[in-house]
């Protein structure tokens, strides 16, 4: 089925340990986010790409950092995971270059930091 | 500031009951309206949006939202609920660029 895959689902990590998660999408679209999610927080953007070659810092940037390595991958890098960044945290695309076009968002990945 | 917000934490109704979950914005122009929702250990899916026109709009799945210009509202509704609508429902609105604000969530609970 056409959409968004993130690898991996699962992951612990130690503090001070690094580690990439990664983001595809097959839908052709030209935008895509990394959100996370906390409990009672809804979601917060961490950063987002609006097309290949771009990124840009989103509401909760601090200890992250990404890559749009083609249209298609967009991958997030914790260079030294801290406790704080425990969190599901989940991949989007969209279609439009708009925030008017609605999400696809793949099935997130749950990150504890220990 | 531009917010969103779902009064309600969670919500506990009974199979085959209408169902109306409550969203309030605060963004000054008129924005980009969604409703999504979340099974559990799974991604977001796009249930239905708002742009423009037509303030009653239709999304997958037998919900329907109304945008109120004059409360500031876009609260997502069912007719009759089915046990598998249990999930979590998120509101968000989209305020122009890339940008998209996410409400914190209404757990529904659908009871036999």
């Amino acid at each position: 089925n056409a959409g968004v895959t993130q690898t991996p689902k699962f992951q612990v990590l130690k503090t001070g340990q690094s580690m990439t998660l990664q983001c595809a999408q097959d839908m052709n679209h030209n935008s895509m986010y990394w959100y996370r999610q906390d409990p009672g927080m809804g979601l917060r953007l961490i950063y987002y790409s609006a097309s290949e070659g771009t990124t840009d810092k989103g509401e909760v940037p601090n200890g992250y950092n990404v890559s749009r390595l083609n249209k298609r991958e967009f991958s997030l890098r914790l260079e030294s995971a801290a406790p704080s960044q425990t969190s599901v945290y989940f991949c989007a695309s969209s279609e439009g270059d708009l925030s008017s076009s609605g999400y696809t968002f793949g099935s997130g990945t749950r990150l504890t930091v220990v | 500031a531009q917010s969103v917000t779902q009064p309600d934490i969670h919500i506990t109704v009974s199979e085959g009951a209408s169902l109306e979950l409550r969203c309030n914005y605060s963004y000054g122009a008129t924005p980009y309206l969604f409703w999504y929702v979340q099974s559990p250990g799974q991604g977001l899916q796009l249930l239905l949006k708002y742009f423009s026109g037509d303030t009653l709009v239709q999304g997958i799945k037998g919900f329907e939202a109304e945008f109120k210009r004059s409360q500031s509202s876009f609260n997502l509704r069912k007719p009759s609920v089915h046990w598998s609508d249990a999930a979590e429902y998120f509101c968000a609105v989209g305020t122009g660029g890339f940008k998209t604000i996410f409400g914190a969530g209404t757990r529904l609970f659908v009871k036999a």
